[in-house]
């Protein structure tokens, strides 16, 4: 059974630090691309970034660019998001996701999994 | 990057056909996946490429897509179908993720 459990949130001060990690089991972690999904209270869903299968490529979201860094440990079969410089409009819940890529007439994908969510609130 | 665009609330009477669709230059390249979120829960994939349903989704959901535009159909549509839905894709780069705003399913 594929299990995804996000860990390390909770309440941080503005220009604060936190990092989350999101513990995998029940695939080949390093076969994967992963991402990171945001959901602030009572809003929509906000990609915030991806990492491939050896971490070779990493993409975020404008907003957090130079501030959040999204990286992997294969060997610990985890996915981490450093964040840095937190604001009050990064107060959300933080979702890991598994990447499915698969083929049909061209590359596609979608996020097949997702974890139960950690809290973040950034709040003095 | 680019943006997709969902009706924020369609409602359906029980038992009835209900399309939730999803609009955005990404869905000429890359296919709409659709997400079910209820209240303090993680998402769920109910459809993902063509027009494919991960185990354990009922049938009674379906997707398709023609042009710029990507359709998710509820046919049949149960009390515990009422939910946000989501759309998403790749965006045009294929490098960033794009997520419509959300459609709030009501089924009276």
């Amino acid at each position: 059974e594929v299990q995804l459990v996000e860990s390390g949130g909770g309440l941080v001060q503005p220009g604060g630090s936190l990092r989350l990690s999101c513990a995998a089991s029940g695939f080949t972690f390093n076969s994967y691309s992963m991402s990171w999904v945001r959901q602030a209270p009572g809003k929509g869903l906000e990609w915030v970034a991806n990492i491939n299968q050896d971490a070779g490529e990493k993409y975020y979201v404008d907003s957090v660019k130079g501030r959040f860094t999204i990286s992997r440990d294969n060997a610990k079969n985890s996915l981490y998001l450093q964040m840095n410089s937190l604001r009050a409009e990064d107060t959300s819940v933080y979702y890991c996701a598994r990447e499915l890529r698969f083929f049909d007439w061209g590359h596609h994908y979608s996020l097949d999994y997702w974890g139960q969510g950690i809290l973040v609130t950034v709040s003095s | 990057s680019s943006e997709l665009t969902q009706d924020p609330a369609v409602s359906v009477a029980l038992g009835q056909t209900v399309t939730i669709t999803c609009q955005g230059d990404s869905l000429k390249t890359y296919y709409a996946s659709w997400y079910q979120q209820k209240p303090g829960q993680a998402p769920v994939l109910v459809i993902y490429g063509k027009n494919n349903r991960p185990s354990g989704i009922p049938d009674r959901f379906s997707g398709s897509s023609s042009g710029n535009t990507a359709s998710l159909t509820v046919t049949g549509a149960q009390a515990e179908d009422e939910a946000d839905y989501y759309c998403n894709s790749r965006d045009s780069s294929g490098n960033h993720w794009v997520f419509g705003g959300g459609t709030k399913l009501t089924v009276l």
